[in-house]
């Protein structure tokens, strides 16, 4: 069955620093590739996500790329602010299915 | 547009009792998919419907558990003789109709369930 895998589990950086976060996934066929970020107590909410065609989306101090040869993508999060602390969460798709990552729980230093 | 919408967001259930958890999708919405989450840990997929079915079920335990999205009215997770080991926040997502591969999952806030 479909497995994803998500690196490191946790991350500490300082304030400012980049922060990544890889993924891996096992089904070649999918072609969807959500991150949500889920702040404590609250509801995972999607921050950036990248489809098949596409090697590298950005959306300002957010970044996506992906590998679909190798069958991974990582999240590239620069400049990071205490606000950006959270679980982060990546999943695959192919059509209406979705498998999520086990969660990076990033915590920025001030 | 109202986002998806859970209900009871807290709920407390004794051992052996009955647990009910409802979610109405956003509009326009028509497939819905539960998760568990267990303290510190991830999204666990257990059960994907479209209206009147159910799509995948692999991920919910074949026994206490069963889910539905009927014609008409939010989806519905239920919960036959918690245990302990049930309590946990179990969030509803939904997304729209896909012509063209998959699309955002947009998540409710949550139930959580305490089973005393």
């Amino acid at each position: 069955g479909e497995n994803v895998e998500q690196h490191p589990s946790t991350l500490s950086v300082q304030e400012g620093d980049s922060a990544v976060i890889k993924c891996t996934y096992s089904d070649s066929a999918s072609n969807y590739f959500p991150w949500y970020k889920q702040e404590l107590g609250k509801r995972p909410q999607l921050i950036i996500d990248i489809r098949s065609n596409v090697g590298e989306k950005k959306d300002q101090r957010i970044a996506v790329t992906l590998n679909k040869t190798a069958k991974h993508f990582s999240l590239h999060i620069t400049e990071t602010q205490p606000e950006d602390s959270a679980v982060y969460f990546c999943a695959e798709s192919y059509g209406q299915n979705f498998v999520f990552g086990p969660g990076t729980r990033l915590s920025v230093l001030p | 547009n109202a986002g998806v919408m859970q209900n009871p967001r807290h709920l407390v259930r004794r051992r052996g009792q009955e647990a009910r958890l409802r979610c109405s999708p956003m509009k326009g919405h028509s497939h819905v998919y539960w998760y568990r989450q267990l303290p510190e840990e991830g999204l666990k997929f257990m059960v994907y419907l479209q209206k009147e079915n159910i799509i995948d079920e692999s991920g919910m335990p074949k026994e206490r558990f069963s889910a539905e999205f009927p014609k008409e009215g939010p989806s519905i997770l239920r919960i036959q003789q918690v245990v302990r080991g049930d309590s946990a926040a179990y969030f509803c997502a939904s997304s729209p109709v896909g012509l063209a591969g998959a699309h955002e999952q947009f998540f409710g806030p949550g139930t959580r369930l305490t089973v005393l």
